[in-house]
């Protein structure tokens, strides 16, 4: 299984700044995705982070408002641009590995998530 | 649409007693099933799949779950609850939308408590 380090493991941020998130992987892995968790809820996907392109967003998720990087296919980064509280949450990296048919079965795995408070 | 539903938001069972956390799925087609377990203040750990084959799928820490085609569940169990199982747990399904866009449909999550 990938070993994914996220950094950083949590923050508090002034409302109207932006912080930006990191996810390196030990390994080279198809996909890359980054949710977003209300502590004690479910995920909710904010988007599909694309090698070398545009990432891939969900409905309710702006390129604007989280600008997504992957130079590469061990390295990520998540942007939470102008942060009010209501950005205050559990972002955590995710990475699936596979190729071809394999990716439907290929589970997931998780970096160790980053709790942001916004103030 | 794919879609997950854990109908219940907590269980309780007494260690040593077995566990069940529930899951039922919505799918078209074939269905890819996963549990996750999420331990206080930390990420997300794979527990099993199911992908074909057997209906039981062992998994790691001594859990398994079931699938039930015809009553489209996937229900996570154990047959003796540890203190330390105690966690959110997590059932997802693997979904395809039209722009072949592949990613997993969570379920609201079930904690789990296990009582010594």
């Amino acid at each position: 299984s990938a070993v994914i380090s996220q950094k950083p493991s949590r923050d508090i941020c002034q409302r109207g700044t932006s912080l930006t998130i990191q996810c390196q992987v030990d390994s080279q892995v198809t996909m890359m995705f980054w949710y977003r968790q209300q502590p004690g809820q479910s995920l909710t996907l904010i988007a599909t982070a694309n090698q070398g392109s545009e990432a891939t967003y969900e409905s309710g998720f702006v390129i604007d408002k989280f600008p997504i990087s992957r130079p590469n296919l061990t390295f990520s980064t998540l942007t939470v641009s102008n942060m009010s509280p209501e950005d205050s949450s559990i972002y955590l990296c995710s990475v699936e590995d596979g190729q071809g048919s394999f990716l439907m079965n290929t589970e997931a795995f998780f970096g160790q998530g980053t709790r942001l408070t916004v103030v | 649409a794919q879609s997950v539903a854990q109908p219940e938001d907590q269980v309780n069972v007494a260690e040593g007693n077995p566990l069940t956390v529930k899951c039922t799925y919505s799918v078209s087609g074939n269905p890819y099933l996963f549990w996750y377990v999420q331990y206080p203040n930390r990420g997300l750990q794979f527990l099993l799949k199911y992908i074909t084959g057997d209906n039981l799928v062992k998994g790691s820490y001594g859990f398994e779950a079931e699938f039930n085609k015809s009553q489209t569940s996937f229900h996570l169990k154990k047959p003796s609850a540890l203190v330390s199982d105690s966690a959110l747990y997590f059932c997802a399904v693997r979904s395809v939308n039209a722009g072949n866009n592949r990613k997993l449909i969570w379920g609201l999550g079930t904690s789990l408590a296990v009582n010594p």
